[in-house]
């Protein structure tokens, strides 16, 4: 069984000001993480993944995500937020292996960026 | 864009009433999955399928059910309606192969009353 846990339900910033959203996931076996975003009215969008590698991946954007195999967690980050970068954010677990491709998510996270 | 359509977008309809939700996709992905989104809930996982008349059930199942006869067609069956049901319903497509991102479509607003 897998399970992702985001901490946070609401993070309000200010624009320009860093922001984190905690994500934290459970699972018996290796996983592949995501993080998708969701604009208002809009389906999901993949944001960034972690496969392997190098723990710290980075989206085109701004956004970059760092996977803590000891800490369980895949926490996005972005050093200077904007206004359009108000959206749901979704953390996202599968199985690396077999034929385990159920995906599952967190219950997200809102991130609302003010003037 | 990935090709994947969600029809109806919007709906509305009477409780005890059956009503099937249509994911069309023109990938030929493997896996699709059937996800409901509610407030304070996220995503949930109702069905997937790993293949053409392959299907596994999700979190949560119950009052739900799918069909696969072609690859490129997942339907999502309401059998008897309650206003519980009233959320958004997202179709999601998976190709194989590592790492593989799922593609979702617009999503379907369903209203139960």
């Amino acid at each position: 069984a897998q399970s992702v846990t985001q901490l946070d339900s609401q993070v309000p910033v200010f624009e320009e000001a860093p922001v984190e959203l905690r994500c934290n996931y459970s699972s018996s076996v290796s996983v592949y993480l995501f993080w998708y975003v969701q604009y208002p009215n809009q389906g999901l969008q993949l944001l960034l993944k972690y496969l392997s590698g190098s723990t710290l991946v980075k989206s085109i954007n701004g956004f970059e995500a760092e996977f803590n195999k000891s800490q369980t967690s895949f926490h996005l980050r972005k050093p200077s937020v904007h206004i359009s970068d108000t959206a749901e954010y979704f953390c996202a677990v599968r199985g690396s292996g077999g034929s385990n491709y159920k995906l599952t998510f967190g219950k997200g996270t809102l991130l609302t960026v003010n003037p | 864009d990935a090709g994947i359509t969600q029809s109806p977008r919007h709906k509305v309809t009477e409780t005890g009433t059956p009503v099937t939700l249509r994911c069309h996709q023109t990938e030929n992905h493997r896996y699709m999955y059937w996800y409901r989104q509610d407030p304070g809930h996220g995503l949930r996982l109702i069905h997937y399928s790993y293949g053409v008349k392959d299907t596994d059930k999700g979190e949560v199942s119950d009052g739900y059910s799918v069909s696969r006869s072609k690859t490129e067609d997942f339907l999502l069956t309401l059998e008897s309606a309650t206003s519980s049901q009233t959320s958004v319903y997202f179709c999601a497509i998976s190709g194989e192969g590592r790492g593989t991102e799922a593609f979702f479509g617009q999503g379907t607003r369903l209203t139960v009353v």
